[in-house]
């Protein structure tokens, strides 16, 4: 998971309470996203950013929010966490859009986070 | 009606076999094709890409696509106990989407 970071990479909250998980990069690519992987559904889209400041909505965004104030950091937040949102977080970085028709982008991964909601 | 479907599995395969992995995706527009291997605990990483109908060969590894069938699958040929992975397929028309992903076990 050479130049991204999750932190943190375990965490246990109860319900109600917020909670922000961290993806640091140092390969400054400029997009940005945000997975969540529960069994039998894959991995889906919570949120991405094409650049400082800008973000959109993926798939499956009611609950989280995101920020992105410097080109290395994306922070995911969920503002009163529910046991529906237990699961591993992924963030992941491309070179390139993965929006688009055209072209091939490439995801890197990072190590993930598992979060767990009481 | 998901946009990717997959073999959940577990598919089990004698080592040296090959395992043969499937994946349907229902968007025709769809363009650009992705197998990710996803080991136990840890993130996906890419392993295989394709954007044109037939087969692409990278190692022991082979993707082939057939987008009038919307069909794309992955041959794993000599598979090695160090194959035992989830494999994830991915489409991408202007989104990117993933299947839930088949287990492979690759036994000695």
């Amino acid at each position: 998971d050479a130049g991204i970071t999750q932190s943190p990479r375990h965490k246990v909250t109860e319900t109600g309470t917020p909670v922000t998980l961290r993806c640091h990069q140092t390969e400054n690519h400029r997009y940005m996203y945000w997975y969540r992987q529960d069994p039998g559904h894959g991995l889906r889209l919570i949120h991405y950013s094409y650049g400082v400041k800008d973000t959109d909505k993926g798939e499956v965004s009611d609950g989280y929010s995101v920020s992105r104030s410097k080109t290395e950091d994306f922070l995911l937040t969920l503002e009163s966490a529910t046991s529906s949102q237990t699961s591993v977080y992924f963030c992941a970085i491309s070179e390139f859009s993965d929006r688009g028709q055209a072209g091939a982008n490439v995801l890197t991964f990072g190590a993930g986070s598992r979060l767990t909601v009481l | 009606q998901k946009e990717v479907e997959q073999n959940s599995g577990p598919l089990s395969v004698p080592e040296g076999a090959i395992a043969s992995l499937n994946c349907t995706y229902s968007d025709r527009g769809s363009q650009s094709f992705f197998w990710y291997r996803q080991y136990s605990g840890k993130s996906p990483e890419l392993i295989m890409s394709i954007y044109s109908n037939g087969d692409k060969e990278d190692g022991r590894f082979t993707a082939q696509l057939n987008k009038a069938s919307q069909y794309v699958s992955l041959l794993i040929r000599d598979s090695q106990p160090s194959d035992s992975a989830t494999y994830l397929c991915a489409s991408k028309n202007y989104k990117l989407s993933f299947g839930a992903g088949t287990t492979v076990t690759v036994r000695a």
